[in-house]
């Protein structure tokens, strides 16, 4: 069974660019949830989605955005980004909730 | 707000021993603790888990002891081994679904054999 996946791995971008992230979860999950994974802060809870709405939502600035599809894949999306920004980006699924959250391998962003 | 901490950044051990991780929380009425393992350049992966109806929880080599009245979370890894070199987090669950966390900073796991 395929485990989840995020692409692009590597992305770097500059100050005021927008960037969308991808995740695919592991078949037959609906939950996909994202998180920001920096050395100061660790790892920080963004957004959850399940069945295309967002169920649950950490304190991040409107900047940070997020959707899913009907086939559960999510995007997550930065606007004007900061210097800031720059993390690992995780994303990570589970079937309905109740259950073990798994991760991917997360994207690394660069913002320079 | 509510905090998930570590004890130590850092802990090593030898090959074979047994290793302790500790986590503090500080929301009593969480429900639902995880901890996870994440090896370099890779994303965390599930350990093991612990609902607040249970005080033990035992896995393939690993055990975590939830003590709800001082709130306080570990890990134990009996003889452990250099494979299981990594950063440990523990989790609390935001939500009962447990599909939003709030980690702990991580305790560097090196193990030397």
């Amino acid at each position: 069974k395929a485990g989840v996946t995020q692409t692009p791995r590597y992305l770097i971008k500059t100050r005021g660019q927008q960037v969308t992230l991808s995740c695919s979860p592991i078949s037959g999950h609906r939950s996909v949830s994202w998180y920001q994974q920096t050395p100061g802060q660790g790892l920080q809870f963004l957004f959850e989605y399940f069945s295309e709405t967002q169920r649950n939502k950490g304190n991040f600035p409107g900047r940070f955005s997020g959707r899913q599809f009907s086939n559960s894949r999510s995007e997550m999306n930065v606007s004007t980004l900061e210097l800031g920004d720059s993390a690992l980006y995780l994303c990570a699924s589970s079937r309905e909730g109740l259950e073990t959250q798994y991760f991917g391998p997360g994207t690394r962003l660069l913002v320079l | 707000g509510e905090s998930v901490g570590l004890h130590l950044p850092t802990l090593s051990v030898q090959e074979g021993d047994n290793s302790i991780i500790n986590c503090a929380y500080s929301n009593s009425a969480s429900d639902y603790f995880i901890w996870y393992k994440q090896e370099s350049g890779k994303g965390p992966q599930f350990i093991i888990d612990i609902r607040s109806n249970m005080d033990k929880r035992q896995g393939q080599r690993v055990t975590v002891l939830l003590n709800k009245t001082v709130k306080h979370l570990s890990l134990q890894i009996a003889a452990t081994q250099p494979g299981d070199s990594a950063v440990y987090f523990c989790a609390e669950a935001l939500n009962q679904a447990g599909t939003a966390l709030i980690f702990g900073k991580g305790t560097t796991l090196s193990v030397s054999s």
